[in-house]
Formats: structure tokens, sequence, C-alpha cells
């Protein structure tokens, strides 16, 4: 079946601007999760929903970050007023349900360039 | 607090020749332990996971790890590297008392030559 999609693939945007990354997760995937990763960095967590919770925020780096998850499925990263440092690519993974064992399958990320 | 380390940036290897790539993890208590191998501009995709029982868990491709909970290790093996093994692997871990996140190690860059 499908896997975890993510668009765009490739954004160049100027600082200051505004910005939106989509992510499709895998249909019946109640848990999803976006990820940043930088360059020479590891995966760092930003935030995580799972069905009709108050969503994990924890990882956001600032306000300027926020997400939302429209009817349990596709859900939408915002980035306000980008700056330099926002540059990298955004990782969006799925799990099957709410539980530490399960694998997170992930998408192919959207790499963000802000100049 | 769950942390992980991949001490090495990098690793190379004869193609045939057996490989490793290391990983040690921290947390309060009990792990869950993942192995991710993300080629050039492609996502992550997943390999193996450690969640309990045998310590040794076979994972795609041919990798395996071995879960070692005295030193806190969970490093990576295959018996016989490829070329086409080349890649940028990720160790992972989730505590299974502090939620649903994915902590990742900062990846070592496999190069297996001819």
């Amino acid at each position: 079946g499908a896997g975890v999609s993510q668009s765009p693939s490739n954004k160049v945007t100027e600082k200051g601007k505004d910005v939106e990354l989509r992510c499709d997760p895998i249909s019946g995937h109640t848990a999803l999760y976006w990820y940043r990763q930088s360059l020479g960095q590891g995966l760092e967590f930003l935030i995580y929903f799972q069905g009709n919770s108050a969503p994990d925020k924890s990882g956001l780096p600032s306000d300027r970050f926020s997400a939302e998850r429209t009817g349990g499925s596709v859900s939408t990263l915002t980035i306000q007023r980008t700056q330099q440092e926002d540059s990298a690519v955004y990782l969006c993974a799925s799990s099957s349900f709410n539980g530490a064992r399960e694998t997170q399958y992930f998408g192919p990320g959207t790499r963000l360039l802000v100049l | 607090a769950q942390s992980v380390a991949q001490p090495e940036d990098q690793v190379n290897v004869a193609e045939g020749n057996p490989l490793t790539v290391k990983c040690t993890y921290s947390v309060s208590g009990n792990p869950y332990l993942f192995w991710y191998v993300q080629y050039p501009n492609r996502g992550l995709q997943f390999l193996l996971k450690y969640i309990t029982g045998d310590n040794l868990v076979k994972g795609s491709y041919g990798f395996e790890a071995e879960f070692n909970k005295s030193q806190t290790s969970f490093h990576l093996k295959k018996p016989s590297a490829l070329v086409s093994d080349s890649a940028l692997y990720f160790c992972a871990v989730r505590d299974t008392g502090g939620g649903n996140k994915l902590t990742f190690g900062t990846g070592t860059q496999l190069k297996v030559e001819l």
C-alpha cells in the first residue's frame, strides 16, 4: 500500500515568509509525528498527534512553529516568519496506534531552504 | 530523559567483510530500540527493532542487532557487507515510560567499498 507522502518535496523561501508543509500518513494510522533533520544533526522531534487527543507540542522550537491535523488524517506544519536557521529537512512519520512498541514509518521529507 | 550515542560519524568497510555500526543508549526505564537507514534524498526506512525477548534481532536486508542491557548497547551488524548498503544509519530509542517520541542518534555514514 501507499506509504507516508509529503509535499512539497522541496521548498525555497525568503526570510520572513510563511511556509506550509503537508503530510499524508499511511491510511488507518492514528499517530502522526513531525521531526526536523538539520545538516549534520540527527532527527529532532517537533510534535506528535494521536487521534483526537491534544497534541504533544513539546518539541516545537518556537512559537513560529505550529501544526494541525484535520480529520485525524492529513497534517500541516506551518512555520511563520521563517529564519535561515529553519532550513532543514522536515520529516513526517506515522504509526498504526498509540503504542511505544509501534514502528514509525517515515515519508520522504520536505527540504526547506530559507534564503 | 532518553538519549542515544552513535560514536562513529563514518564507518568504512570492504565489500564482503562484516560490518558493525555502534549505538549506545540511556533511558530511565526499559528501552525500545530501533535502527533506520537513510539513502540520499530519501526518508528513513525501518530496519529492525528490539522490544523484548531474544537479544538478537533480525531485520531487513540481512541486518541484525544485538541488545546488550549491561553495556546499554544496540549495535547493528551484517555478516557480509554490500556496496548497496552504503547509506546513513540512525539508531533511535524510546523509553517505555517516556511517551511516544523517538530520540535519534546523530547518524553513522556507512561506506562499503569494492
